[in-house]
């Protein structure tokens, strides 16, 4: 069984601030790993992904994660924080194989961003 | 790429009536599409996982009967909420994975912008 964990569910940052979200999961096989980005009353938009390969990921409008397999942490970073990247962020987590890729999510974070 | 559309985008219904949701991939072939539930400030709900031209694959606890889900086509999955009742209020939201012209299988899940059932 697979699990993901976000840790704060509600995250406030200046503008201009290191925006730090943090996700932990649970997976006895190698995991698939995203994070999405969700405006209100909108559906999810795809941040990044890791799935293979370098671990350190880039993803849209300048956001990116790292997986680090010993910490089985995959935290989102963005160097400075802007008014438009307020918004909910959910960390999800699958793998390959007969799952038909079924996401497991995370509860999800609320990143304000203050003036 | 990958765009996936829903409609309606928000829907106003009477009590024991039926209402369907449409679900799109715009600029690839959806294999598999999924449907979620998503309540006031929670995270998202799986309520069941479609491959184009199957039965769908209900999570536990979500009444097939209640939420009957259609993949009739690579590009269109419907949702159909049966006798609807105000506890069915909610936000629902599609996704879908699939091919791309020209390339494999992608392992990654695009959603739509979802739809607002308000159930009266």
């Amino acid at each position: 069984a697979q699990s993901v964990t976000q840790l704060g569910s509600h995250v406030s940052v200046s503008e201009g601030a290191l925006v730090l979200l943090r996700c932990n999961y649970s997976s006895s096989v190698p995991p698939y790993l995203f994070w999405y980005v969700q405006y209100p009353n909108q559906g999810l938009q795809l941040l990044l992904k890791y799935t293979t390969g370098a671990t350190l990921v880039k993803g849209i409008n300048g956001f990116e994660a790292e997986f680090k397999k010993s910490e089985t942490s995959f935290h989102l970073t963005k160097p400075s924080a802007h008014m438009s990247d307020a918004a909910e962020y959910f960390c999800a987590v699958t793998f390959s194989g007969g799952s038909n890729y079924k996401l497991t999510f995370g509860k999800g974070t609320l990143l304000t961003v203050n003036p | 790429g990958a765009v996936v559309s829903q409609h309606p985008s928000r829907v106003i219904c009477k009590s024991g009536t039926s209402v369907k949701i449409e679900c799109r991939s715009l600029d690839f072939q959806a294999t598999t599409m999924f449907w979620y539930r998503q309540f006031p400030k929670k995270s998202l709900m799986l309520m069941a996982t479609s491959n184009e031209g199957s039965k769908a694959t209900y999570e536990q606890g979500v009444e097939k009967d209640k939420f009957l889900i259609n993949h009739a086509s690579l590009t269109l999955s419907t949702l159909t909420v049966t006798s609807a009742h105000p506890e069915d209020s909610s936000f629902y939201i599609c996704s879908a994975r699939g091919h791309f012209r020209g390339s494999g299988t992608t392992d990654t899940q695009y959603f739509g912008p979802g739809t607002r059932l308000t159930v009266l």
